[in-house]
């Protein structure tokens, strides 16, 4: 197995831009997918494949991966978007999330 | 439309043995590049992934619960079943099921709304 380190907590001012990190020696070799978690829902997939948005997610959400650290960016922050956010990956072996950040919009 | 519903109880003993099951519409498990995921969230801390089995009847578990996991399919009723052996307090959690896609790697594109297990005597 392997890990995924992120910040516990991030914060910005409303229309700033967020940027959420994720750390793991094998995220080279595979791709990284990210979920917002907002109080009492059950996640919601925000990326996929490092930087594909899916159907629905604003264009203010976007990701991409550098190597061994992959980075989602919020660009424009808005009240909604305080949620904790998780960044994900697998191999055949099976899936490993991040220890998740917690975002906070001052 | 796809949707998953998680259902089983809320509350087991100490040493029990869980039994969750994920009813599914949308979607087939006997499709290519499908597959059924459990992921729990104990209260207030991160998600930990648990176990997903594909269309293929494939399997995969958490290195570290393996021995207490299995999970299993009944495509007639859509539907896919995760028990847990030997519950203690600290699986206290939020039991979701997703479903999951393989695109790159595979990952959870749409969840259930969870259920939540307290483990407690």
């Amino acid at each position: 197995s392997y890990d995924l380190t992120q910040p516990p907590s991030v914060s910005v001012s409303p229309g700033q831009t967020a940027r959420i990190t994720c750390s793991g020696d094998d995220l080279p070799n595979r791709y990284a997918y990210w979920y917002q978690q907002k109080p009492g829902q059950a996640p919601l997939l925000v990326i996929y494949k490092d930087s594909e948005r899916p159907s629905g997610i604003p264009e203010r959400f976007s990701g991409y991966n550098s190597g061994t650290r992959v980075t989602l960016t919020i660009s424009g922050v808005q009240a909604e978007d305080e949620a904790d956010y998780y960044c994900q990956s697998s191999d055949s072996s099976g899936t490993v999330f991040g220890g998740g950040t917690k975002l906070t919009v001052l | 439309q796809i949707t998953l519903k998680e259902s089983g109880p809320t509350l087991v003993k100490p040493t029990q043995t869980l039994t969750l099951t994920c009813s599914f519409s949308g979607f087939s498990l006997g499709a290519g590049g499908v597959g059924v995921g459990w992921i729990r969230q104990p209260p207030g801390k991160a998600l930990e992934w648990l176990a997903v089995l594909y269309w293929n009847d494939d399997k995969r578990y958490s290195p570290s619960l393996k021995n207490r996991l299995t999970i299993n399919k009944d495509t007639s009723k859509n539907q896919v079943v995760l028990t847990m052996t030997d519950m203690d307090p600290v699986d206290t959690a939020t039991y979701y099921c997703a479903h999951s896609r393989l695109a790159g790697n595979w990952y959870f594109d749409l969840w259930g709304r969870g259920t939540l297990v307290t483990v407690s005597s």
